[in-house]
């Protein structure tokens, strides 16, 4: 059981460059997601899924796409990578049985982004 | 989401226990108070939850009062390795939509 995998751990990207980046877990949780955490602060969140097929907006969603073709992955995707888009990813995932609150997020070991 | 304040940075000695409050005054009935602690270059871990009175686990006790304004996260006698940033969340989706302030850094002394 490897929880949740985000891949790869350390990118550099030029201004204009595409990319994607890849989260995978394995304990079969309906609900996953993507923070941002810029140096000093807490993480914010950019999309969110609540199940296959299933993506949503979260506060900082501008210049990142996602999609959910399967329960295990949610992979980010940074179209035209931005200087302001460096910072490092964390990708989330819990269980959402939509009638108990009491649950956990599982976060990933981040992505380190740098665009030059 | 419920907007949390906490304080920016605590500092501990080893051995000693680590109180750190949070305030949430607009929290809503239906939410939760929930304590992620974050190492740094890793990702936040859950520690605890909880909606009224106290709870406790193997890591830590949350105590939050009847009004349910504050919440005190509890850490028995740290050691070095508690040192990271400590995050009051107070949410009615249980883990989902996930609002992070800015956090505590508590920073344990040898």
């Amino acid at each position: 059981n490897a929880g949740v995998t985000q891949t790869p751990k350390f990118q550099v990207l030029k201004t204009g460059q595409s990319m994607t980046l890849q989260c995978a877990q394995d304990m079969n949780h309906e609900y996953m997601s993507w923070y941002r955490q810029d140096p000093g602060m807490g993480l914010r969140l950019i999309h969110y899924s609540v199940g296959a097929g299933i993506t949503d907006q979260g506060e900082v969603p501008n210049g990142y796409n996602v999609s959910r073709s399967t329960t295990e992955d949610f992979p980010l995707r940074l179209l035209s990578a931005a200087p302001s888009q460096t910072s490092v990813y964390f990708c989330a995932s819990s269980y959402s049985n939509g009638i108990s609150l009491n649950t956990e997020a599982f976060f990933g070991q981040g992505t380190r982004l740098t665009v030059v | 989401l419920a907007k949390t304040t906490q304080p920016i940075s605590m500092d501990s000695y080893e051995g000693q226990e680590v109180n750190i409050t949070c305030s949430h005054n607009n929290i809503a009935t239906n939410d939760y108070i929930t304590w992620y602690q974050q190492f740094p270059s890793q990702g936040p871990r859950f520690i605890i939850q909880g909606y009224k009175t106290k709870v406790t686990n193997e890591v830590a006790s949350l105590f939050i009062p009847a009004d349910r304004k504050s919440s005190t996260l509890s850490l028995p006698r740290v050691s070095l390795s508690d040192t990271a940033v400590y995050y009051c969340l107070v949410d009615q989706t249980g883990a989902n939509n996930l609002f992070f302030g800015t956090g505590t850094r508590l920073t344990v002394i040898p």
